[in-house]
């Protein structure tokens, strides 16, 4: 089975604080990765779907990596606002399921922005 | 504006009964999902269907069912055979041109309890 691990589990900052995160995942079955916000009372949003190693992508002050040959993605907010604070979850599109769209999903770090 | 929907909210369950959960797109998107979370853990796939009158077992499928029988609905019933239904389950679908670099789309979700 494979497994999504992320980390820190949940995360406090003050506002103004830049913070970042990681997702862990088996290296030899990726294909591609998933991150998304989840903001409470809201539906996950999507942020990014990377597939290429060595990947950077940016949606304001949101930014996020990818290594796919030691298996991690990291997640980086610059100058963290309220608003800011949600839970981040990624998802791994390993090789197999790459037919199916079937995600493998990280229990999420939760982030909380105080102002 | 497109999206899913997601009905109902809060649903109740009495022991020995089955529920059904339903889920709507009006996104034209061919492939749907049905995960679960519990508290402390990622979403976990019940079921996934990439076409209609499709659908195929998720890692969790004991005590579910489902049933597509027409592109925009994708209903999911809980049947009394699963013994722990209490969490939350969220409906997702992914648009059409491949599943490597298309984020799914999720909608707001049923939080089922037990009576």
């Amino acid at each position: 089975i494979l497994n999504v691990e992320q980390s820190p589990q949940s995360l406090h900052v003050q506002e103004g604080d830049s913070t970042n995160f990681t997702c862990s995942f088996p290296s030899s079955n990726f294909y591609a990765l998933h991150w998304y916000r989840w903001e409470t009372a809201k539906s996950p949003e999507a942020l990014f779907v990377m597939t290429l190693n060595g990947d950077e992508k940016k949606k304001g002050r949101i930014s996020a990596t990818l290594n796919t040959k030691e298996g991690y993605s990291y997640l980086y907010i610059k100058g963290s606002q309220p608003e800011d604070s949600a839970t981040y979850l990624c998802a791994l599109l390993g090789i197999g399921s790459s037919n199916t769209g079937k995600l493998i999903f990280g229990q999420g770090t939760t982030l909380q922005v105080k102002p | 504006d497109g999206g899913i929907t997601q009905s109902p909210k809060y649903l109740f369950r009495k022991e020995g009964q089955n529920v059904t959960l339903s889920c709507e797109q009006n996104l034209n998107h061919d492939a749907m999902y049905w995960y679960r979370q519990d508290p402390g853990q990622g979403l976990r796939l019940i079921y996934y269907s990439q076409i209609v009158n499709d659908f195929q077992k998720g890692d969790i499928a004991e005590g579910y069912s489902v049933s597509r029988e027409k592109k925009e609905s994708f209903p999911l019933t809980v049947t009394s055979a699963q013994k722990n239904p209490t969490a939350f389950y969220l409906c997702a679908s992914t648009p059409p041109g491949g599943y490597s670099n298309q984020p799914q789309h999720f909608g707001d979700g049923t939080r089922l309890s037990i009576l």
